[in-house]
């Protein structure tokens, strides 16, 4: 089954402890991207990735990194999360289409609070 | 400032209605522009996209319409269903890698 998978679904954190999420896709997709939601602000990019070791920032990029070692996986690093970090957080993927344009599949979501 | 709009009050139909949603946009000039649909707690899931260059997109019940000159998308879901009952985003692109979602307009169909 053609899927996005994120871990964890839920995480609860302190103010300051390194965190990861994974993120990872079964369908070959060069393009993946990393969004955070928020009630009334809708989807927010945080960064993306056009292919292997090729990741740019997106709309709300701080307090996060990323990297892209693997084709089929995009982690999301918060290296020192605050309290303003807590949000609903999605992977996406989809096929590179640039300029024609391709469906996102998104991942189930990880909600995360920090504390 | 770029922008993109969409009803922020809860639209509420009747079974067997036509749903009409909205999305507006400003300081754009998108490539395309796609419906998603997102049920509470899951992730957006993909239901039409429209090129700068089409008027008009239909699958079944789904209708999506994209006017370039008014800056509007309107998305259509005829015969609505309460399984039609969730929250609509609009996606747009300029044609890179970017993608800007709206906030999302809640839809409740009533039996």
């Amino acid at each position: 089954e053609a899927q996005v998978t994120q871990n964890p679904r839920y995480l609860i954190t302190v103010t300051g402890k390194k965190l990861t999420v994974t993120c990872s896709q079964n369908m070959n997709h060069e393009y993946m991207s990393w969004y955070r939601q928020d009630p009334g602000l809708g989807l927010r990019q945080i960064y993306y990735s056009m292919n292997v070791e090729v990741t740019d920032k997106g709309d709300v990029p701080e307090g996060y990194k990323v990297s892209r070692k693997e084709k089929r996986n995009f982690p999301l690093i918060l290296e020192s999360p605050s309290p303003n970090q807590t949000s609903l957080y999605f992977c996406a993927s989809r096929t590179s289409g640039e300029k024609s344009g391709t469906e996102a599949f998104f991942g189930q979501g990880t909600r995360l609070t920090v504390v | 400032s770029q922008k993109i709009e969409q009803n922020s009050e809860a639209l509420n139909i009747q079974e067997g209605k036509t749903a009409t949603l909205t999305c507006n946009y400003t300081n754009y000039s998108p490539a395309y522009l796609q419906w998603y649909r997102q049920d509470p707690g899951r992730g957006p899931v993909f239901l039409l996209l429209i090129r700068e260059n089409e008027k008009e997109k239909r699958k079944e019940r789904l209708k999506v319409t994209f006017d370039t000159t008014l800056k509007q998308s309107l998305f259509h879901i005829t015969a609505s269903q309460p399984a039609d009952s969730a929250t609509y985003l609009c996606a747009l692109s300029t044609g890179g890698f970017k993608t800007i979602f709206g906030a999302g307009t809640r839809l409740f169909v009533k039996a």
